[in-house]
């Protein structure tokens, strides 16, 4: 069975701090598909981003940035010189690989980040 | 373009009535899901169709759920005899075929008094 763990049931920074977020995974499937979802205030998810299990980079996207290790199952997230948008709740999901068909997400119970001035 | 919407937004409802919640997808999106969010808890999965058709539903709590879609389009969750554990926030999404990148819609809050 898939499992995703977030251990950080809630984590406080001042604007402007380096925050990073957990995401530890397992699965028995060795292709699988990782994400990174934001739900603010409002509720409504944000697709950030979609990692498959044979590219380890590691992927920047302006303040945002991806750790992804295969030895460690886990997948962590990095918002440098964080701001006040970027309060919310972050989930970290896991899919398996079915090219050609849909996948259902198991997510993370999820991190919320309060960033403050 | 438009995103996937559901309605209602919100839906209060005593124990013991059915409810049915909507889901319209992105154009063109061929799968659909289902989820389920309890207060400050992150996302249970309850359905999938591909199509018009509902390759695991592995998720759906009792036989009170149920699912359906119309071909390509619209999918109704319908729940019956409501209990106050099913109060949630149920959201819906859709993705592209082949693609596992899933859109999702806004949710509809199910209060069950």
């Amino acid at each position: 069975a898939q499992k995703v763990t977030q251990a950080q049931t809630e984590i406080s920074v001042v604007e402007k701090e380096d925050v990073t977020l957990d995401c530890v995974y397992e699965t028995r499937d060795t292709t699988y598909y990782l994400f990174w979802y934001k739900q603010p205030p409002s509720g409504e998810l944000v697709f950030l981003i979609r990692r498959n299990s044979f590219d380890e980079q590691n992927e920047i996207s302006g303040r945002y940035s991806w750790n992804f290790q295969k030895s460690t199952s886990s997948f962590n997230f990095t918002i440098t010189a964080s701001q006040v948008v970027d309060s919310a709740v972050y989930f970290c999901a896991l899919s398996d690989a079915n090219t050609g068909t849909a996948s259902k997400l198991t997510f993370g119970t999820g991190t919320r980040l309060q960033v403050t001035l | 373009g438009a995103g996937v919407s559901q309605s209602p937004s919100n839906k209060v409802t005593e124990k013991g009535k059915d409810v049915e919640l909507r889901c319209d997808p992105i154009s063109g999106h061929t799968a659909l899901y289902w989820y389920r969010q309890r207060l400050g808890q992150g996302l249970e999965f309850l359905i999938y169709f591909q199509g018009n058709s509902a390759p695991d539903k592995s998720g759906l709590p009792s036989d009170r759920f149920s699912a359906e879609r119309t071909g390509e389009s619209v999918s109704t969750l319908t729940i019956q005899r409501t209990q106050q554990e099913d109060s949630a926030v149920y959201l819906c999404a859709s993705s592209l075929e082949g693609y596992n990148e899933q859109f999702f819609g806004p949710g509809t809050r199910l209060t069950v008094l």
